[in-house]
């Protein structure tokens, strides 16, 4: 069945930094362009970021432009997030996706803070 | 960037209400528009793709309608399970963008 499984998560200082990752099976992870999407407490879901199905290409919200950095390795159908320069409005459950295909991951939690 | 506003922000209704929730674009974005299901604790649920299509496996109670800058999303007998939280997200061009989003409580 088609799982998408994220770690990586935890509690971590302003200004350090995190890498996630997202581990794929049960699809053909290659082919699928993959996104980041969050959730802070008591909000709504924000896309964080998305890189195409090669790799060559990769997208971000302004807010996380220049800290964060989205990457794949499609030979480990693993998908990462490296979370640098992190704040605490950064706090937030990640959800690894495909959004076209419909599949989620479970959500990994950041929290940011002192 | 395109930016997605949701009305209302908040609802209550009963059991057996029919019930629409409005998403609108900032500019036209076609048909690419999608509605999600999320729950407390509980990963987001596609309901509608491409503005009108219903997902596979959801109840045909659920219906999405529109193109351009304005869609709806329409449930057309409330039941117990529906009380959650309604997003809509566009998702042709970077960034994508999902609505603020739309909490169903129960009256």
């Amino acid at each position: 069945q088609v799982q998408l499984v994220e770690s990586g998560g935890g509690v971590v200082q302003p200004g350090r930094s995190l890498r996630l990752s997202c581990a794929a099976s049960g699809f053909t992870f290659s082919a699928s362009a993959l996104h980041w999407v969050r959730q802070a407490p008591g909000k709504g879901l924000e896309w964080v970021a998305a890189i195409s199905f090669d790799g060559s290409a990769s997208y971000y919200i302004d807010a996380v432009k220049g800290r964060f950095t989205i990457s794949r390795d499609n030979s480990k159908s693993t998908l990462y997030l490296e979370m640098n320069s992190l704040r605490p409005e950064d706090t937030a459950v990640y959800y690894c996706a495909d959004l076209i295909g419909s599949r989620w991951g479970q959500g990994t939690l950041v929290i940011v803070s002192s | 960037d395109i930016q997605m506003t949701q009305s209302p922000s908040a609802m209550s209704a009963s059991v057996g209400d029919r019930v629409t929730i409005t998403c609108r674009a900032s500019q036209g974005i076609s048909h690419y528009l999608a509605w999600f299901q999320h729950k407390p604790g509980k990963v987001p649920k596609r309901l509608i793709y491409a503005a009108s299509i219903l997902q596979s496996g959801v109840p045909s109670r659920f219906s999405g309608s529109g193109s351009g800058t304005e869609f709806t999303l329409t449930i057309s007998s409330l039941q117990p399970e529906d009380f959650a939280t309604y997003y809509c997200l566009y998702y042709n061009s970077y960034p994508y963008s999902f609505g603020p989003g739309t909490r169903l409580e129960i009256k």
